[in-house]
């Protein structure tokens, strides 16, 4: 069956516009999650649906960043006014319940903000 | 304030021999550690985890062992082979508290044939 899939798999962009990053979780999972990894710089996570409930944006580093997961599938990470710090790959992962063994990942966005 | 450490950014390892990658943590609430292997391109995807109650777990040639004294763990494959030259992190939660995974910086592993 189909994996978690990323759009684009590559983003360039100038200082201060903003983007948008896709994931297509695994159909049926119904815990999303955003990481991002910076060059040199571990996993670090951003945010996290399940289900219906109110996500966990503990990790989102600014107010530029916000997420959305519309009909507990597709979801989107917005990144306003980027700034290049926000030079990234930014990974999604999907489990079928907060199950942190069974986590995949999609392949991520590679972000580039000039 | 890293909480989980991988102090050795890259690792080189002759085909057939022991790779042992290590992992330090200072949250002495994580209770769930996890390993996860990524290769250029693609995402993460798990190899192999522990829990608190456990000081080791084996499946087939990779098996993690746990020092909670120390707050220490680490990956051995044995043997390496080739296929398994890709970057490894080490992550870690509080399971229990359905806190969110945090991760290491990843250690790239070279197995040369």
């Amino acid at each position: 069956g189909a994996g978690v899939s990323q759009s684009p798999s590559n983003k360039v962009t100038e200082k201060g516009k903003d983007v948008e990053l896709r994931c297509d979780p695994i159909s049926g999972h119904t815990a999303l999650y955003w990481y991002r990894q910076s060059l040199g710089q571990g996993l670090e996570f951003l945010i996290y649906f399940q289900g219906n409930s109110a996500p966990d944006k503990s990790g989102l580093p600014s107010d530029r960043f916000s997420a959305e997961r519309t009909g507990g599938s597709v979801s989107t990470l917005t990144i306003q006014r980027t700034q290049q710090e926000d030079s990234a790959v930014y990974l999604c992962a999907s489990s079928l319940t907060w199950d942190q063994e069974t986590q995949y990942f999609g392949p991520g966005t590679r972000l580039l903000v000039l | 304030d890293q909480q989980v450490k991988q102090n050795s950014p890259s690792l080189s390892v002759q085909e057939g021999r022991i790779s042992i990658l290590n992992c330090d943590y200072t949250n002495s609430m994580f209770d769930y550690f996890l390993w996860y292997k990524k290769y250029p391109a693609e995402g993460p995807t798990f190899l192999i985890s522990i829990s608190s109650i456990k000081d080791k777990n084996e499946d087939g040639r990779f098996t993690v062992f746990l020092n909670k004294s120390a707050k220490h763990l680490s990956l051995h494959i044995v043997p390496s082979q080739p296929g398994d030259s890709a970057v490894y992190f080490c992550a870690a939660s509080n399971y229990s508290g359905n806190t969110p995974l945090v991760f290491g910086k990843g250690t790239r592993l070279s197995v040369i044939a």
